[in-house]
C-alpha cells in the first residue's frame, strides 16, 4: 500500500520567514496530493492541493510543488505569520482499481510555530 | 459550507463498554470516512464507507465497526471498549474521494 513519509516533523521560524514541509509517497499511482491545516484544538482544513498534472499551485502565500518521478511533493510558507502555527498534514490519493475509488494516505504531521 | 458534526466532543467511557460514535453530513456526501488521530503517529484510517450500506476497512480496523444505514450518516463502533483506543476521532466526508471536510472530532478516554 501507500507509504506517505513527511518532515520535519517539527518546525520553528522567525516571523516573516519561509517555512518548507516536505512529503514522499510510494505509490506511483497517487494522482491527487492535499494539504492540511490543523490549529490547536480544530478540525483539520484543507489549505491547498494538487494534481499529478501540475508541478506548482500557488494561493496568495501558499505554495505546493510536486516532482512525479521523484515521488515528492512540499508546501512552502512565505512571510509567515503568528497565525500560520498549527500542525500541517500532507496526503496522498491513489485510486483502487478493484473498488472504483480513492484511498488517502496522510503523512504524520508538522507542528509549525512561528516565532513573533 | 459543508458540515460535518459530530456528536460529541468528549467522551468518557469504562473498559468492555459499547462506545458509538456519530458523525453527520449536510452535503449529500457519498464518501465517508473515521479516522483516529495519535500523537506522531498523523491520521490513520479506520473504516470508509462510499456508499448507504457499503463499508471498506481501513489501516486499523480491529476492535472497531461502523453502520451507514443512511446517506447523511456513518457511525463508529467501539464493540467493547480498551484504554488503547482512547484517542481523538475525526470523522470525514466527501463527494468524489478528493479533498476532505472533517468534523471536529470526539475526544474518547477508556478508563
Amino acid at each position: 500500500g501507500e507509504n506517505v513519509e513527511q518532515h520535519p516533523s517539527t518546525l520553528s521560524v522567525q516571523e516573516g520567514d519561509s517555512a518548507v514541509i516536505k512529503c514522499t509517497y510510494s505509490d506511483s499511482a497517487s494522482n491527487y496530493f492535499p494539504w492540511y491545516k490543523q490549529e490547536l484544538g480544530k478540525r483539520p482544513q484543507l489549505i491547498i492541493d494538487i494534481r499529478s498534472n501540475v508541478g506548482e499551485k500557488k494561493d496568495q502565500r501558499i505554495a505546493v510543488t510536486l516532482n512525479k518521478t521523484a515521488k515528492h511533493f512540499s508546501l512552502h510558507i512565505t512571510e509567515t505569520q503568528p497565525e500560520d502555527s498549527a500542525v500541517y498534514f500532507c496526503a496522498a490519493t491513489a485510486p483502487v482499481r478493484s473498488g472504483g475509488y480513492q484511498k488517502v494516505t496522510f503523512g504524520t504531521g508538522t507542528k509549525l510555530q512561528v516565532i513573533p | 459550507d459543508v458540515k460535518v458534526t459530530q456528536s460529541s466532543r468528549y467522551l468518557v467511557k469504562r473498559t468492555g463498554e459499547k462506545v458509538f460514535l456519530e458523525c453527520v453530513q449536510d452535503m449529500d456526501h457519498e464518501n465517508m470516512f473515521w479516522y483516529r488521530q495519535d500523537p506522531g503517529l498523523g491520521l490513520r484510517l479506520i473504516y470508509f464507507s462510499y456508499d448507504v450500506k457499503m463499508k471498506e476497512k481501513g489501516d486499523i480496523p480491529e476492535g472497531y465497526s461502523v453502520s451507514r444505514e443512511k446517506k447523511e450518516r456513518f457511525s463508529l463502533i467501539l464493540e467493547s471498549a480498551s484504554t488503547n483506543q482512547t484517542s481523538m476521532y475525526l470523522c470525514a466526508s466527501s463527494r468524489t474521494g478528493y479533498g476532505y471536510t472533517f468534523g471536529s472530532g470526539t475526544r474518547l478516554t477508556v478508563v
